[in-house]
């Protein structure tokens, strides 16, 4: 098992503030995904990254998976009570199975 | 298509008992995950079928549990002689032919706590 450390583990701010979450491992990913995932439910894909130092934008969230396929980062532009949830961030391995990480539990206070 | 459905979405059982969960994937996905999830925690795998095989099984799958995809389509998974530390959000995903790279579907998950 790949492991996914995912920091802040937890993070809460005022709406309208920028956030960023971190996704760190040492083994190399195929790809990696972001999920969001909210109380009683499952995850949602956000998006997939496959190529090293590939930057994605979904309206206010900016995803970036490094240059050696071993890390990624979310970013959150004016933050807003909408985007609470806890954020996963998944990797896949040579048997195109996905390890999520740790998580990240996203509070935004109105 | 509703997407992958999960039933029950509670169960409360006492510590000994078994129970069984039901998973429906999406009808074109062959592929179909079990994943365990505890609060605030992210999913830990459990185990994977392409079509009726299962393909892994992770170490935290113990002898108490069992997972069966018999023609392909839907799957259970069972815990026998649940323990207080079984209790956990159980998620199933699938995912189409190609693998996870389009993302997992997951369903809303089966809530159990053992008491």
């Amino acid at each position: 098992t790949q492991l996914l450390e995912q920091s802040p583990q937890f993070l809460s701010i005022q709406e309208g503030e920028n956030l960023t979450v971190y996704c760190n491992s040492s083994s190399v990913f195929s790809s990696l995904q972001w999920y969001r995932q909210e109380p009683g439910e499952g995850p949602v894909l956000l998006v997939t990254v496959v190529t090293g130092g590939e930057v994605k934008k979904l309206k206010r969230l900016t995803f970036q998976f490094g240059d050696a396929r071993k890390d990624s980062s979310l970013h959150i532009t004016a933050a807003q009570p909408g985007d609470t949830g806890l954020y996963l961030c998944a990797g896949e391995n040579t048997g195109n199975q996905f390890y999520f990480g740790t998580g990240t539990s996203l509070t935004v206070i109105p | 298509d509703t997407g992958v459905s999960q039933d029950p979405r509670h169960k409360i059982t006492k510590r000994g008992q078994n129970v069984t969960f039901r998973c429906d994937p999406i009808s074109e996905h062959n592929r179909l995950y079990w994943y365990r999830q505890t609060l605030g925690q992210g999913p830990e795998f459990l185990t994977y079928f392409q079509n009726e095989a299962q393909l892994e099984k992770s170490r935290l799958l113990s002898d108490r549990f069992s997972a069966e995809r018999p023609k392909g389509s839907f799957s259970t998974l069972e815990i026998q002689r649940t323990e207080q530390g079984d209790s956990a959000m159980y998620l199933c995903a699938s995912s189409p032919p190609v693998g996870g790279r389009e993302g997992y579907t997951f369903g809303s998950g089966t809530r159990l706590t053992v008491v």
